[in-house]
């Protein structure tokens, strides 16, 4: 069973927006942090956002602060995030992970091209 | 932030030979409270999101083979690969959870010589 399920991904121009949705299952949801990785092309994997079990947390990092947010469903067991005036450098596969202290969960992840 | 610097960036080992990798972060991830170090490793192959091997920079994940082991503490940590086989073709990460963010190292390339 795959318990992390991205979707959104897709080609958006420069300043563009876009949303991603994970959708989880298998476990307890509303009691587990949630993250969103991404790893440009050929590159290495850069934390991008944090959301406590809650949703009354959020944590960015630098590159997208101001510019995405990291919102939560418990009710649906969803965690998306919403990415405005996107650049080239946001290029990205964008991974949904778990929080078990260490990250024990991946989805397959959903790719954003950002271009003209 | 800690920044976490993996050694080598890459390198070329044997079938049934060993691979070893370092990792180095910029602060100590032992936590004194748990006497634990937050340090894990992952392995990612082509095409795929990357796979937890190592938690507590020397537990197992379940179903991770025993030839990959993790040692270290503090500051400085080895992921090793004690017979290298095929299926072991891939980038491994470090990552500290001792704090937010939780950062990774840049990766190490291992391939087959």
């Amino acid at each position: 069973e795959v318990p992390l399920v991205e979707s959104g991904g897709g080609l958006v121009q420069p300043g563009g927006s876009l949303r991603l949705s994970c959708a989880a299952s298998g476990f307890t949801f509303r009691r587990t942090w949630m993250h969103w990785v991404r790893q440009a092309p050929g590159k290495g994997l850069v934390w991008v956002a944090r959301i406590s079990p809650d949703g009354g947390r959020r944590e960015y990092a630098d590159s997208v602060e101001g510019r995405f947010t990291i919102s939560r469903d418990n009710d649906e067991n969803t965690v998306d995030l919403q990415m405005n005036s996107l650049r080239a450098e946001d290029t990205a596969i964008y991974y949904c992970v778990r929080d078990n202290s260490y990250f024990d969960s991946w989805g397959q992840g959903t790719l954003v091209t950002v271009s003209s | 932030d800690f920044v976490m610097t993996q050694s080598p960036d890459s390198l070329a080992v044997s079938l049934g030979e060993r691979a070893t990798i370092n990792c180095r972060s910029s602060q100590s991830v032992l936590y004194r409270f748990d006497n634990k170090n937050y340090l894990a490793w992952y392995q990612q192959k082509p095409g795929q999101p990357p796979k937890l091997l190592i938690y507590w920079a020397s537990t197992r994940e379940s179903g991770v083979p025993d030839r990959f082991s993790g040692s270290g503490s503090g500051t400085d940590f080895t992921l090793t690969i004690s017979s290298l086989q095929p299926e072991d073709v891939a980038v491994y990460y470090c990552q500290q959870y001792y704090d937010s963010p939780k950062t990774f190292g840049q990766g190490t390339k291992v391939e087959i010589k």
